[in-house]
C-alpha cells in the first residue's frame, strides 16, 4: 500500500520554509525520503528508523512519529536547488525480504 | 565505478512485441529492484530481488517477469507488451536490506508501447 503524501504540490519563494508529510495506514519501521529532479533518477535524502536513528545528509531534517505512523520532511530557508519531486518510501515486508512502497510524490518549486 | 546502469535508454514497441530491459550494478549490492513511474502515480515496485537467483513480486507485477542469474544483473521482461506498459522504468540497488539501506537508482528507460 502506497503511503499518502501531502501536499501534492507547493510553490515557494527562495528562503521560505516548507513541510512535506507522509502517512501510512500500516505500522512504520522506517521511512525513506528521496528527491527527483525533472528528467533524472531519484536520489537518496534520508532514512529515519524506528527508535530515532536518522541517516542522511544535506540541510534537510525530518521527523518520524511511530505512533501516528507519520513522517515529515522539513525544508528550511529553501534554495532554488531544492526544486523537484519528493517521495517518501515506507517499508514493505514479505517472506522474500524487504522493499519500499513509495508515495505519489510532492512537487516542490522554488522561485527566485 | 558506473553505479547502476540501464539498457536501453529509450524504446518504442508495438503491442504484442516482447523485450528485455537490462539493469547492471557494479557495487556488489545484494538487493535490486524494478520500478515503473507514471505521471501522478509515483514510483511503483514491479519486482525485486534479495540476492542472486531469488526474485519476489512487488505492487504491480502482472505482465512482467524478472531474472537474477548473476548478482550484478537484474533483467525485466515484457512477454507481450501492452499500451498500459508505456512508462519510465527505473532500476535500483541497495547494499543490504531494502528497509534500512540507501537505494541507488539507474537513469531510467523510457518505454512507449503503440
Amino acid at each position: 500500500q502506497q503511503p499518502v503524501q501531502s501536499p501534492q504540490a507547493v510553490i515557494l519563494r527562495e528562503g521560505e520554509d516548507a513541510v512535506i508529510n507522509c502517512s501510512s495506514s500500516k505500522a512504520l519501521y522506517s521511512v525513506h525520503w528521496y528527491r527527483q529532479k525533472h528528467g533524472e533518477a531519484p536520489v537518496f535524502l534520508m532514512i529515519l528508523l524506528k527508535g530515532g536513528e536518522q541517516k542522511g545528509h544535506e540541510k534537510i531534517s525530518a521527523s518520524f512519529n511511530e505512533k501516528k505512523q507519520q513522517s515529515s520532511l522539513y525544508l528550511t530557508a529553501s534554495q532554488l536547488s531544492y526544486s523537484g519531486t519528493y517521495f517518501c518510501g515506507t517499508e514493505m515486508r514479505s517472506n522474500s525480504g524487504y522493499a519500499l512502497n513509495f508515495g505519489k510524490g510532492t512537487s516542490l518549486l522554488v522561485t527566485p | 565505478n558506473a553505479g547502476v546502469t540501464q539498457t536501453p535508454k529509450f524504446r518504442v514497441l508495438k503491442t504484442g512485441q516482447s523485450m528485455t530491459l537490462l539493469c547492471a550494478q557494479d557495487m556488489n549490492h545484494e538487493y535490486m529492484y524494478w520500478y515503473r513511474q507514471d505521471p501522478g502515480m509515483g514510483l511503483r515496485l514491479i519486482h525485486y530481488s534479495v540476492g542472486e537467483g531469488t526474485t519476489a513480486k512487488g505492487e504491480v507485477p502482472d505482465g512482467y517477469n524478472v531474472s537474477r542469474l548473476k548478482k550484478q544483473n537484474f533483467l525485466l521482461g515484457l512477454e507481450s507488451a501492452a499500451p498500459s506498459q508505456t512508462s519510465v522504468y527505473f532500476c535500483a540497488s541497495s547494499r543490504t536490506s531494502g528497509n534500512t539501506d540507501t537505494q541507488y537508482f539507474g537513469p531510467g528507460t523510457r518505454l512507449t508501447v503503440l
